[in-house]
């Protein structure tokens, strides 16, 4: 299986601040495709998780530029800028590349 | 407007059974695989199954292989898991999503409780 090792566990920031949450695999995730399938989730309290970015750096409809994602092979990085009050939940990395899928195990994110 | 729903949870006896679905509306669903991820209380992200648009394919993970089915039905725009002999540690939310560009949509949720 792959492992999704994401760091840190939690953060405290304040808003304006930027934050950086990393995630390494134990496997390349570059499918046979040339497509690398890593996705950044938010998953507000209480609420079912929400996609942010798909394939490592593609945004979704409706999520602000202020989140950005980039990296390649095993090495991931997801980057909000300018933090917002509404930007607190827990972010997950995942990975579809391979079954079974898995997913990083979490990064909380509160705002001091 | 792209919408999941699932039902079917609730409060059942280990070595019960229980079998959860998933309607989806807003967007061709016989176009898209779909999975089943669960999260016990408190915990992260954990997959389930996995199913290919025309339900010729299934993967599973080892621990609910030979226990759990996953399928859909096309027709009727609806994923389903058949739970069998469930166990204490099959307690959680499950989650079904859609597949396309990797977990685009999710549901919100139904909690299945295995307990005596």
């Amino acid at each position: 299986d792959v492992v999704m090792t994401q760091t840190p566990p939690s953060l405290s920031v304040a808003i304006g601040q930027s934050v950086s949450i990393s995630c390494k695999s134990s496997q390349s995730l570059v499918y046979s495709d040339g497509k690398t399938y890593l996705h950044w989730l938010l998953q507000s309290s209480g609420r079912s998780p929400k996609r942010l970015i798909y394939q490592v750096s593609n945004l979704d409809s409706g999520v602000p530029d202020r989140f950005s994602g980039t990296g390649s092979q095993k090495d991931f990085t997801l980057k909000i800028s300018r933090v917002e009050a509404k930007d607190l939940g827990v972010y997950y990395c995942a990975q579809t590349t391979h079954f079974p899928l898995t997913f990083g195990s979490g990064t909380k994110l509160e705002i001091k | 407007e792209v919408q999941l729903v699932e039902s079917g949870g609730g409060l059942v006896q280990p070595g019960r059974s229980l079998k959860l679905s998933c309607a989806a509306s807003g967007f061709t669903f016989s176009n898209y695989g779909m999975h089943w991820i669960r999260q016990a209380p408190t915990k992260g992200l954990e997959w389930v199954a996995s199913i290919s648009p025309s339900g010729g394919s299934t993967y599973y993970r080892d621990s609910v292989k030979g226990r759990f089915t996953i399928s859909r039905d096309n027709a009727k725009s609806t994923l389903y898991l058949q739970m069998d002999s469930l166990r204490s540690e099959d307690t959680a939310t499950y989650y079904c999503a859609t597949e396309g560009t990797g977990l685009a949509y999710w549901g919100q949720g139904t909690l299945v409780t295995v307990s005596s």
